[in-house]
Parts: structure tokens; C-alpha cells; sequence
């Protein structure tokens, strides 16, 4: 069965510097990845996806994620951080037919001055 | 505007009575789902339904059911509520036509008591 784990909890970064938050799938298969952001009392909302072709996709506000099958990874990044970054952000992964979507626990990114 | 809608925001409720959350959405997608978010646990899915009337179980589908009449309305239902179901439910749609992307509603805050 398909499932996610994102290994941190919580990530703390100060205003400007670079970001990396983790994502680990399993899935036997060709998964299909999201990551979404819930910002405080909303609901999540997508920041970008991959499918099978490019590894590295672009998302909304600077972040970007870079799939690799030999690590079974799908890890978030942005260059610099900004404090409106402050939200929660999940990892997802479903199957080609996307009926089925499951989702990580979710990494909680503070940031600092 | 694609937009989910979720009915009520809070609620509180005494164990053993009856919950009706509802969820609608104004974009005509296909399959919706209920997930419940609970800290360090992320999002778990209960149910899933791909049409009117056509629902399927989630992980943990104990303790609820669904109701799906009109493919812009999904309701959530917990006959006799528990305190163990205090949580954060969300209501999601997919959209197959921008790859499978889920939009959510803004979460129902339950608190069984």
C-alpha cells in the first residue's frame, strides 16, 4: 500500500536563508506527488505536483520539488524563505488513477527573524 | 471559484449524540472524501465516494458514515459520538482534469465532550 513519511515534525528557519523539507514515499508503482500547505484554521491547499516525466517541478510562491526514484524521495525546496512561509506542509501520494490519496504527517516550518 | 464548503465550523456535542457534517462544492467533481486531522497523525482518510451513492470505506471508517444524494453534497455522520472523535474534519473534492488535485474545505472543529 501506498504510504508517506515526512521525518520531521517541526523545521526552523530564519527569514532569507534556503529550506528543505523531507518527503519518503512507498509505493509499488509510479506514484504520483503532492505537496500541500495548510495555513493556520484553512484548509490545505496544493503548492505543486509531479507526474512521470520532469524531476524537478515548480510550484507556487518560489518552492520546487525534486523527485528521485533511487531514494524513493520527493523533497520540497525553496531558495529563500519568507515569513508568509510560516504554515504546515504535507507530502501526498496516490496512484495513477488518484483515487486514493495519502498523505504524510506533516512538517510544521516556523520561521524566524 | 472553485470552492468547498463545510458546515459547521465548530461544534460541540456530548458523548452519544448524533453529528451531521456536511460539505458541499460548486464544481461538480466526481469523488470526494472525508479526512480527519489530528496532531502528529496528519490527515487519515475515512471514506471516499466516487458518485451519488457510490461510497467506499477509507482507513479508518469506524464510527462514521457517509451520505452522498446529490454529487455537490457529502455528508459525514457519527451515530453516537465518542470522545475519541474530537478532531479536525476535512472535506475534500478532486479535480481529474488539473491531475487529480484535491481542494479542501476549511475543516469542521468537532469537540465530543
Amino acid at each position: 500500500a501506498q504510504s508517506v513519511t515526512q521525518p520531521d515534525a517541526r523545521v526552523t528557519v530564519s527569514e532569507g536563508a534556503s529550506l528543505q523539507l523531507r518527503c519518503k514515499y512507498s509505493y509499488f508503482g509510479t506514484p504520483y506527488l503532492f505537496w500541500y500547505v495548510q495555513y493556520p484554521r484553512q484548509g490545505l491547499q496544493l503548492l505543486l505536483k509531479y507526474y512521470p516525466g520532469d524531476p524537478v517541478v515548480q510550484g507556487v510562491n518560489g518552492f520546487e520539488a525534486e523527485f528521485s526514484k533511487s531514494n524513493s524521495s520527493f523533497h520540497l525546496r525553496k531558495a529563500s524563505v519568507h515569513w508568509s512561509d510560516w504554515a504546515v506542509y504535507f507530502c501526498a501520494v496516490t496512484s495513477n488513477s488518484g483515487t486514493y490519496q495519502r498523505f504524510g504527517t506533516g512538517t510544521k516550518l516556523q520561521v524566524v527573524p | 471559484d472553485m470552492k468547498v464548503t463545510q458546515m459547521p465550523r465548530y461544534l460541540i456535542k456530548r458523548m452519544g449524540e448524533n453529528v451531521l457534517l456536511e460539505c458541499g462544492q460548486d464544481m461538480s467533481h466526481e469523488t470526494m472524501y472525508w479526512y480527519r486531522q489530528d496532531p502528529g497523525l496528519g490527515l487519515q482518510l475515512i471514506y471516499i465516494s466516487y458518485d451519488v451513492d457510490s461510497n467506499s470505506e477509507g482507513d479508518i471508517p469506524k464510527g462514521y458514515r457517509v451520505s452522498r444524494k446529490k454529487r455537490e453534497h457529502f455528508s459525514l455522520i457519527l451515530d453516537s459520538a465518542k470522545t475519541n472523535q474530537t478532531s479536525v474534519y476535512f472535506c475534500a473534492s478532486r479535480n481529474r482534469e488539473t491531475g487529480n488535485t484535491l481542494y479542501f474545505g476549511e475543516g469542521s472543529r468537532l469537540i465530543v465532550v
